[in-house]
């Protein structure tokens, strides 16, 4: 079974740019979530999707970042402009429903100079 | 939003040594623990999802004990190899829609 895939790995932007990562989860997951993760902190849910509609995003900065899940598979995840303090981890993590057992893609790490 | 304390926040080890980690999390409302185990560069990886009381549960040379009437769970990891070197992450099910909760996590190093 194939896992939860996210690109890129790795992107190293200036502050003020724009930034986009991709997640394609699990097959047949309905349940899709975006994670930040800033060195020393836990990961940090930023939004949560069930199917192609939002359950969460109570803690997603509106103001500069935005996903979406158009048709209930993959999902995009933006930033636009960049902060310094966006340097972090963002982690794609897939479930079958709410409640259930999360499974992580490996992470996009973002570096904003 | 709930308190998720995870101790130490790192430790170093010989192969070899025996170890154990802390989560401490509010008693209340509680529904379900996970620990993760995250390697550098990897995906986080599921341990144990601990639901009841008293739960010990066991993979390999890792277990996990979960007190939910005093808010807390250990896991020890017994005879530590360098391939155990990651960081253990904790997360109950809290937030407005039951969504995990991550602690900062213990970040093991172990030396061979």
């Amino acid at each position: 079974e194939a896992g939860v895939a996210q690109s890129p790995r790795y992107k190293i932007i200036e502050k003020r740019q724009s930034v986009a990562f991709w997640c394609n989860p699990i097959s047949g997951h309905a349940t899709l979530y975006w994670y930040q993760q800033i060195l020393g902190q836990g990961p940090k849910l930023l939004i949560q999707f069930q199917n192609n509609g939002v359950v969460d995003d109570s803690q997603l900065p509106k103001d500069r970042f935005s996903a979406e899940r158009l048709k209930g598979v993959d999902s995009t995840l933006k930033i636009q402009p960049a902060k310094l303090e966006d340097s972090a981890v963002y982690l794609c993590a897939s479930s079958f429903g709410t409640g259930n057992e999360q499974y992580f893609g490996p992470g996009t790490r973002l570096t904003v100079t | 939003i709930l308190n998720v304390e995870q101790s130490p926040q790192s430790l170093h080890v010989q192969e070899g040594d025996s170890t154990n980690f802390t989560c401490s999390f509010p008693s209340s409302n509680f529904y379900a623990l996970h620990w993760y185990r995250w390697e550098t560069a990897k995906s986080p990886e599921a341990l144990f999802v601990m639901t009841l009381n008293g739960d010990e549960k066991k993979k390999g040379r890792i277990s996990a004990t979960l007190n939910t009437k005093e808010g807390y769970s250990y896991l020890y990891i017994k005879g530590s190899q360098p391939e155990d070197s990651a960081t253990y992450l904790c997360a109950p099910y809290g937030g407005s829609q039951g969504n995990l909760i991550f602690g900062k996590g213990t970040k093991l190093s172990v030396k061979p």
